[in-house]
């Protein structure tokens, strides 16, 4: 499976700020997911990014709040806009699997805590 | 639409002891992919198994084997001879092959505690 690192591992931001995000994979994939994650509750895609193409939100996300960068195969980044502290969360970036495409891979998870 | 459902918030019980996570799911398609994760403590999700909907055998894995049943729509993770290191949030997901993207979508989860 691919590796995938995520950076910063965490941070603490003060509201009205904006954190970028970086996903960092092994090898080169058509798509890249971006999850959030809320304290307590489960996992909610976010969005999809498609290298070369603007990327694909799911209901209630915008891309003012949620802009993503996919410059390249390997590489994404999403940027969490103006926080607040519903933004409170573990972002997590994901990869579907070369060989099985149907199983998406994830990333450690970034933890945000906006005061 | 498709939904996941996790009805067990959470489970607490003694190590040595067998449990079982359930999962029951909605979909309206015939080609679907079925999926458990683990999530430690230390928040990275842990890819456990994929399981097609044509494919209807259980799977075991050490201690660990899934019950993959069509007829109830449920893909239900048993763990034997639970560990302290099983402990963990354990969630269900679903995947519809032909939305293309194909779209994970969670249930809410099962924490899991095992205790020494």
């Amino acid at each position: 499976s691919a590796v995938i690192s995520q950076k910063p591992s965490r941070d603490i931001c003060q509201r009205g700020t904006s954190l970028t995000i970086q996903c960092q994979v092994d090898s080169q994939v058509t798509m890249m997911f971006w999850y959030r994650q809320q304290p307590g509750q489960s996992l909610t895609l976010i969005a999809t990014a498609n290298q070369g193409s603007e990327a694909t939100y799911e209901s209630g996300f915008v891309i003012d709040k949620f802009p993503i960068s996919r410059p390249n195969l390997t590489f994404s980044t999403l940027t969490v806009s103006n926080m607040s502290p519903e933004d409170s969360s573990i972002y997590l970036c994901s990869v579907r699997d070369s060989y099985n495409q149907e199983t998406q891979y994830f990333g450690p998870g970034t933890r945000l805590l906006v005061l | 639409a498709q939904k996941v459902t996790q009805a067990q918030t959470e489970i607490s019980v003694v190590e040595k002891e067998d449990v079982t996570l359930d999962c029951v799911y909605e979909t309206r398609d015939t080609t679907y992919y079925l999926f458990w994760y683990k999530q430690p403590p230390s928040g990275e999700l842990v890819f456990l198994i994929r399981r097609n909907s044509f494919d209807e055998q259980n799977e075991i894995s050490g201690r660990y084997s899934w019950n993959f049943q069509k007829s109830t729509s449920s893909f239900n993770f048993t763990i034997t001879a639970s560990q302290v290191v099983d402990s963990a949030v354990y969630f269900c997901a679903l995947s519809e092959s032909n939305t293309g993207a194909q779209k994970l979508v969670f249930g809410q989860g099962t924490r899991l505690t095992i205790n020494p």
